[in-house]
């Protein structure tokens, strides 16, 4: 089974670029969510879509924007990347967000590299 | 991937020996609980997660405690093994809002 796939694993990119990480999940889920991880800090948020149709922001939105583009697929856009934007991004989707006790379920990461 | 796991707290553990995790959460309003394993290069994956009206739940080698008193929660590993080897990440669930989570313990098993 295939759950959350993302793209791409790894990624340089040089301060001003711009890319988009693409991701899709095969479990039916209603809510995909964004996070980035950096050393000591744990995951953070970025974006969410608690349903297809909506996003709203996280705890580190600024300098992100995403599409949820259909019930299976959520990207995340760096529209003019930063070296603070080096970190590891991980999609992630459950069935509902708004209820209470819906596991979260990751994908592998996305290794992106800001020069 | 390896970078993700520096700056943590590390607990070293015998193989063999049981193994306790401990996490603060930080809501009182937070009525779900998952417990993560991070393997270097690789996403979180669920572990075992408790409600807010149990005060403790077991799964297979796996026991985590929930004590909403001090908002405490632990992560006990029985007989642990290399394979348990990772970083370890509580996450709470405050009711109608995304999982917030922990920062995360490093567990390294001495075989």
């Amino acid at each position: 089974n295939a759950g959350v796939t993302q793209t791409p694993k790894f990624q340089v990119l040089k301060t001003g670029q711009s890319m988009t990480l693409q991701c899709a999940q095969d479990m039916n889920h209603n809510s995909m969510y964004w996070y980035r991880q950096d050393p000591g800090m744990g995951l953070r948020l970025i974006y969410y879509s608690a349903s297809e149709g909506t996003t709203d922001k996280g705890e580190v939105p600024n300098g992100y924007n995403v599409s949820r583009l259909n019930k299976r697929e959520f990207s995340l856009r760096l529209e003019s990347a930063a070296p603070s934007q080096t970190s590891v991004y991980f999609c992630a989707s459950s069935e509902a967000q708004v209820l209470s006790g819906n596991t979260i379920y990751f994908g592998e990461g996305s290794w992106l590299t800001v020069v | 991937g390896e970078s993700v796991g520096l700056h943590l707290p590390t607990l070293s553990v015998q193989e063999g020996d049981n193994s306790i995790i401990n996490c603060a959460y930080s809501n009182s309003a937070s009525d779900y609980f998952i417990w993560y394993k991070q393997e270097s290069g690789k996403g979180p994956q669920f572990i075992i997660d408790i409600r807010s009206n149990m005060d403790k739940r077991q799964g297979q080698r796996v026991t985590v405690l929930l004590n909403k008193t001090v908002k405490h929660l632990s992560l006990q590993i029985a007989a642990t093994q290399p394979g348990d080897s990772a970083v370890y990440f509580c996450a709470e669930f405050p009711w109608g809002t995304p999982l917030v989570f922990g920062k995360g313990t490093r567990l390294s098993v001495i075989a």
